[in-house]
């Protein structure tokens, strides 16, 4: 969807290594909704971020929202082999009605031992 | 365990005909979703729905029928004026209309023949 992109499309990184995934909405966010899939599988929730400038970890993962609530980062710490996999974020609009989510691209993660 | 199940896991279908897919929840969650998902391209809704007998269109609805007579189950039709089937076909429920939060099943992937 143009109304919400990520980047990179994908991403090689070496074990132990940071890394940065980006989601930029067209518009101010309701809410913000991290997603990891493995590939031929289901969408695993990870984050949700809802406030300006929120940020939420979990293990070595973490989210952040712009205090604008329009750019969303995901940040993984020293990064391992079980990373790997597609990252997805899914955008809350307050416009839209109900619970419709807008999905990204996703962002394709190998991490090499 | 509570969760979300779609079966069968993969389906093969001779082009021109019907196919039904199962969405089962246990959560006691109100709204359920259908997703189509293609590849290197993010989730699109197909359908959805916020309360039993009732649901809305999504972003791709032509060539595709649902029905919510349960609370639990939503099931999808792929019809034969789906142009284009083949694909990942993802299911998700959210507690109620103003959560947005959303669990998604392990997926089906249909390929026409």
């Amino acid at each position: 969807s143009q109304e919400l992109e990520q980047s990179p499309q994908s991403l090689i990184v070496q074990e132990g290594k940071n890394l940065t995934i980006n989601c930029t909405s067209s518009k101010t966010l309701y809410g913000l909704y991290w997603y990891k899939q493995k590939y031929g599988e289901g969408l695993i929730f990870l984050m949700m971020l809802q406030k300006g400038g929120e940020e939420k970890s979990h293990e070595k993962i973490t989210a952040k929202l712009d205090e604008k609530k329009q750019q969303s980062s995901l940040h993984i710490t020293a990064s391992q082999p079980s990373h790997a996999g597609i990252y997805l974020c899914g955008a809350g609009w307050a416009q839209t009605s109900g619970s419709r989510l807008t999905f990204g691209e996703g962002t394709q993660l190998t991490v090499n031992p | 365990d509570g969760g979300i199940t779609q079966s069968p896991k993969y389906l093969f279908r001779k082009e021109g005909q019907n196919v039904t897919l199962s969405c089962e929840q246990n959560l006691n969650h109100d709204a359920m979703y259908w997703y189509r998902q293609d590849p290197g391209q993010g989730l699109r809704l197909i359908y959805y729905s916020q309360i039993v007998n009732d649901f809305q269109k999504g972003d791709i609805a032509e060539g595709y029928s649902v029905s919510r007579e349960k609370k639990e189950s939503f099931p999808l039709t792929v019809t034969s004026a789906q142009k284009n089937p083949t694909a990942f076909y993802l299911c998700a429920s959210s507690p109620d209309r103003d959560t947005d939060t959303q669990y998604f099943g392990p997926g089906t992937r249909l390929t026409v023949l």
